[in-house]
């Protein structure tokens, strides 16, 4: 069965610096998200990313954040320099169709750790 | 703006007895409704999900039935089992925001099932 997939799966930094974190989405979805859960809190919105741009984001999702589909598979989430409250668990999601009420598909998680 | 509301945890119980999360909403739409289960090391799989009023969504056991009168989506099932232990998320997606939305998510709760 397809499954999303995200590496690494868990990434220490120091704060300041810049982290990218990847995500293979499953192969034919369109729509493409990134949610992150700060420990022991709700999973969070960050962003959707729908023909190559990004079609809603959080208020969270500053000029820090940015997303890419470098090569038609992956997509990335960047943050340009990491702070302490950027830990958390980030997951990579995709749904097939253009319909709300289509699943969503996660990804396992990437632990980011900043210190 | 979208909310989901979790009852609060952890939860604690012998395997076979029955089980109950609650699960309120708040939506300015026609929410499609969701229930995700995170096991131990995993990232988040879809249980089960209702689109409309009165649905029904059922899988490997659990059920929960979309109740618009009462804004809930509670989870049951009739007999846990030790596998079940896992952070169950209660979230929904807004018709209203079109094909882009977005998961709004409760603040899970964890499941632990006794021998």
């Amino acid at each position: 069965e397809p499954e999303v997939t995200q590496t690494p799966s868990h990434q220490v930094t120091q704060m300041g610096q810049e982290v990218i974190l990847r995500c293979v989405p499953i192969s034919n979805h369109l729509y493409f998200y990134w949610y992150r859960q700060i420990l022991g809190q709700k999973v969070e919105f960050l962003v959707s990313f729908y023909n190559n741009e990004i079609s809603e984001k959080s208020e969270i999702f500053d000029d820090q954040f940015s997303v890419e589909r470098p090569d038609g598979s992956n997509f990335t989430l960047k943050i340009r320099s990491t702070k302490l409250e950027d830990s958390a668990m980030y997951f990579c999601a995709s749904r097939p169709a253009l319909l709300a009420s289509e699943t969503q598909y996660f990804g396992p998680g990437t632990r980011l750790l900043v210190l | 703006g979208d909310s989901v509301t979790q009852m609060e945890g952890p939860v604690t119980l012998s395997e076979e007895a029955f089980l109950t999360i609650n699960c309120t909403y708040t939506a300015t739409g026609y929410p499609s409704l969701f229930w995700y289960v995170q096991y131990p090391g995993e990232g988040l799989q879809l249980l089960l999900k209702a689109t409309k009023a009165d649905d029904k969504g059922s899988n490997k056991g659990f059920e929960a039935t979309y109740r618009k009168e009462t804004t809930s989506f509670h989870l049951e099932k009739g007999s846990v089992q030790v596998s079940d232990s896992a952070v169950y998320f209660c979230a929904l997606s807004d018709h209203l925001t079109g094909a882009n939305s977005k998961l709004t998510f409760g603040k899970g709760i964890t499941l632990s099932v006794r021998p």
